[in-house]
């Protein structure tokens, strides 16, 4: 069967890093995606990883392992604001999301 | 650029009623429209598929006639909750998948959905 697995929820600091594991698995792959989600609204395209590596985008990056099917999203230098769960999708043979429950990232002082 | 817009943002109504909620890309041309459910605290489910010029494929379990999808043109698509009942009341989000044919769009890959910001329905 197809799953994504990700924490239920994380605590951090402001100013910290956190790094937000997801491990997937999918019939074929074509890609893993990364979703930001604040409470009652909809999510926000954050970042696709379909090579091993690490890609950079400013204080969020996002890791893949094919090998492993694991990808992590770190988050670098955390601000309030970046309280939201975090979507971590696996794109299958067929270009469907399949979708993890979502990481509730939650940032105190 | 890649904004998706959706109407109403929040709509109440009297159940046996039926809703009709749009999404529209605005910036460029989606082939391909996705419909979503989200209840509280859980996760995104996908309910149904819309392809430009075809019939939606629904998941398993989602009624297509309660759940009628109409995908008119490349930057619209329309779901319509005929009927509505208490339990259908939840957070209704479409995403959109850029046509090949549109401009690239910076920061994302060709199959990226972008989501619009979401319908709360609320039947009573």
């Amino acid at each position: 069967g197809q799953n994504i697995d990700q924490p239920t929820e994380m605590t951090a600091t402001e100013g910290a890093i956190v790094q937000i594991n997801c491990t997937y698995q999918t019939s074929g792959f074509n890609g893993l995606f990364w979703y930001q989600q604040h409470a009652g609204e909809a999510p926000t395209f954050l970042s696709y990883n379909v090579l091993d590596g690490l890609e950079e985008k400013g204080r969020f990056s996002s890791f893949l392992s094919r090998s492993k099917g694991y990808s992590y999203l770190l988050l670098k230098e955390l601000q309030m604001k970046d309280s939201a769960s975090y979507l971590c999708a696996g794109m299958d043979s067929n270009y469907q999301l399949i979708w993890g429950a979502g990481t509730k990232l939650i940032i105190k002082p | 650029g890649a904004v998706v817009s959706q109407h109403p943002s929040w709509v109440i109504c009297k159940s046996g009623t039926s809703v009709k909620i749009e999404c529209r890309s605005l910036d460029f041309q989606a082939t391909t429209m996705f419909w979503y459910r989200q209840f509280p605290k859980q996760s995104l489910m996908l309910m149904a598929t819309s392809n430009e010029g075809s019939k939606a494929t629904y998941e398993q379990g989602v009624e297509k006639d309660k759940f009628l999808i109409n995908h008119a043109s490349l930057t619209l698509s329309t779901l319509t909750v005929t009927s509505a009942h208490p339990e259908d009341s939840s957070f209704y989000i479409c995403s959109a998948k850029r046509a090949a044919q549109s401009p690239g769009l910076a920061g994302g890959p060709t199959d990226t959905q972008y989501f619009g910001p979401g319908t709360r329905l609320t039947v009573l």
